[in-house]
Parts: C-alpha cells; sequence; structure tokens
C-alpha cells in the first residue's frame, strides 16, 4: 500500500526566509509525487509534480521541490517565502503500477509566513 | 466560472436526512473523484468514476453513493447522514492521460450534520 508522511502540522518561517515543508512516501513501484497548495475557502491547486528525470522539480509561484529516492522524501522548498505563501500544503503519492492509480495525501502542512 | 462547479458551498443538516451534493465540470476530463477532507488527516477518496458507465470505491465509501448522470456531471449522495459524516468534501477531475496527470478540484462543500 502507498502512504505519505507530512511530519510537521505547521511551519513557520520569516518573510524573505527560505522555506522547507518535508514529505516522505512509501510506494512498492516508483513513485509519481505531486504538491498541492489549499488557500483559505478554496480548493486545492496544483504545484507540481515528479514524474521522471531530475530530480529537482520546478513549479508554480516560485516553488520546487527535490525528489529523493534514498531518502523517500520529496521536500518542497522556496528561496524567498512571501506573506502570500501562507497556506495548507499537501503532498500526494501515485503508485502507477497499482490498480486504479489512486493519489493518496498526506494529512498536510500549514505554512505561516510572518511580515 | 470555475472549471469545477460544486453545489452547494454550504450545508447544515440533521441526522438521519438525506443529502446530495453535485459537481459539473466544463473540463471535458473522463475521471472524476469525490474527496473527504478532515484536519491532519489530507484528503480521503470516497469514489471515483473513470466514465460514464465505470464507477469505483475509494477507500473511504461507506454511508456514501455516487451517480454519474454525464461525462460532466458526478452527485454525491448521503442517503442517512450522520454527525461524523461533517466535513469538507471535494470533487475533482483529471483527464484521461491519468496517471500523470494533476487533479483540478472544485471549491469544496462544507457539511455539517447535528
Amino acid at each position: 500500500a502507498q502512504s505519505v508522511a507530512q511530519p510537521e502540522d505547521q511551519v513557520n518561517v520569516a518573510e524573505g526566509n527560505p522555506l522547507t515543508v518535508k514529505c516522505t512516501y512509501s510506494v512498492s513501484g516508483n513513485p509519481y509525487l505531486f504538491w498541492y497548495v489549499q488557500y483559505p475557502n478554496r480548493g486545492l491547486q496544483f504545484l507540481l509534480k515528479y514524474i521522471t528525470g531530475d530530480n529537482l522539480v520546478k513549479g508554480s509561484y516560485g516553488f520546487e521541490a527535490e525528489f529523493n529516492k534514498s531518502q523517500t522524501s520529496f521536500h518542497l522548498k522556496k528561496p524567498s517565502a512571501l506573506v502570500s505563501d501562507s497556506a495548507l500544503y499537501f503532498c500526494a503519492v501515485r503508485d502507477p503500477l497499482s490498480a486504479g492509480n489512486m493519489l493518496t495525501f498526506g494529512g498536510g502542512t500549514r505554512l505561516m509566513v510572518k511580515p | 466560472d470555475a472549471d469545477v462547479t460544486q453545489t452547494p458551498r454550504n450545508r447544515i443538516t440533521k441526522t438521519g436526512k438525506r443529502i446530495m451534493l453535485e459537481c459539473s465540470q466544463t473540463k471535458g476530463h473522463d475521471r472524476m473523484y469525490w474527496y473527504r477532507q478532515d484536519p491532519g488527516l489530507g484528503l480521503r477518496l470516497i469514489y471515483y468514476s473513470f466514465d460514464v458507465k465505470d464507477i469505483n470505491k475509494g477507500e473511504i465509501s461507506d454511508g456514501y453513493s455516487v451517480s454519474r448522470q454525464a461525462q460532466a456531471k458526478f452527485s454525491l449522495s448521503l442517503e442517512s447522514a450522520i454527525p461524523n459524516q461533517t466535513a469538507l468534501y471535494f470533487c475533482a477531475t483529471s483527464d484521461l492521460g491519468g496517471v500523470a496527470g494533476e487533479l483540478f478540484f472544485g471549491e469544496g462543500s462544507r457539511l455539517t450534520v447535528l
């Protein structure tokens, strides 16, 4: 079975500082990995994904994520945080060999960026 | 206009009542999903449909049913609502290429069961 862990319920960072939101995963095959963001009273929006190729993936709003197979991690990063980045972030994994190819989400990490 | 539209956006109901949440999409996607979001648990899949004639249970389908009335419409029903079904419900779509593709979400339907 596939699973995703986001070990931090909340991450606090000052505006202008770098941010990292952690994600680790477990799948039986090679993973497809995704990050989504949820702003208040809104649905989830896709940020970026790793399917294959370069381990560093760049996405929307200046975010990037690094796939690390040996550590089974896919941490989300941004070099300089903005107050407007404050939101709920979800990591998700899909095992392309699994029946139904379903996406499994982590529990979410709330990012708070203080001015 | 939103590509994935959910109605109602908010609903308060009583235990035992039947509730239907509706989802329509203009993205032309074949695959549609219903998820529920609970704090700290992320999103959990209730049902999914790969086309009009294909309906599948997700990880938490007990107490729920769905209907895919057309490619663009996918509704979720709670036949007899109970308080632990209080949650935020999301409809999502993806295209046929699906495995590597991302999901597109509606803005959610907040359901409170008293």
